[in-house]
């Protein structure tokens, strides 16, 4: 019954590696998401997708792209890996829902399991 | 300003005790979300609204769509309810993305 599944759960990284972190779900959702979750700041947006490869620029991109080739996967890159980037990375998706169109349980909001994240 | 605010940030209950915990957003929204963290643990979605009440056993979550104001309610709490409790929601506008609160911690002391 998985739904959001991310390829690494714990990664261990060196700093200037480049690191992929892979999100793929089986409910054809048009909109895709990449959280870093850290204590005491809560979820934060790197990048969204809205389709197949759309994106648009979270709050806290830089250091990271993006990938959207195929709408069920979502790849997140870190070109060159640093300290700062030792985080809980978060995948999510929902399907697009119009404005008026919430009002159905349809609309759920679906995170995969997280990767750690320790770069040293 | 944060367009989801949660209040309290930290709850502690004894078990058995009912449990209300407060969201306000100030965005125009398709709809609003309740989700759950346990310690160590993924996010779960609870519930999605977008107006009046949805009941799933001891959860309840309501939604004032006037006020921008969701509540989720914890009847008869147990210490298997602590947890992070995160409201999102759904803009209406900017192509669905999503706004999130900072969390409730709620403890339910056995």
């Amino acid at each position: 019954d998985v739904k959001v599944t991310q390829s690494s759960r714990y990664l261990v990284k060196r700093t200037g590696e480049k690191v992929f972190l892979e999100c793929v779900q089986d409910m054809d959702h048009e909109n895709m998401f990449w959280y870093r979750q850290d204590p005491g700041l809560g979820l934060r947006l790197i990048y969204f997708s809205y389709d197949v490869k759309m994106k648009e620029k979270g709050d806290i991109p830089e250091g990271y792209s993006v990938s959207r080739e195929k709408k069920e996967r979502f790849s997140l890159i870190l070109e060159s890996a640093s300290t700062n980037q030792t985080s809980m990375y978060l995948c999510a998706s929902t399907p697009y829902l119009k404005p008026g169109q919430g009002w159905s349980n349809t609309g759920e909001l679906f995170f995969g399991e997280g990767s750690r994240l320790t770069v040293l | 300003k944060n367009e989801v605010e949660q209040s309290p940030q930290n709850l502690t209950a004894q078990e058995g005790e009912f449990i209300t915990i407060n969201c306000s957003y100030s965005v125009g929204i398709s709809a609003l979300h309740w989700l759950q963290q346990h310690p160590g643990g993924g996010i779960v979605s609870l519930f999605m609204l977008s107006s009046g009440k949805k009941k799933h056993g001891r959860l309840i979550a309501t939604i004032n769509i006037q006020e921008k104001h969701s509540s989720l309610h914890i009847t008869a709490s147990h210490p298997r309810d602590s947890a992070v409790y995160i409201c999102a929601v759904t803009k209406s506008y900017g192509n669905n993305r999503l706004a999130f609160g900072k969390g409730n911690q709620v403890v339910v002391i056995p």
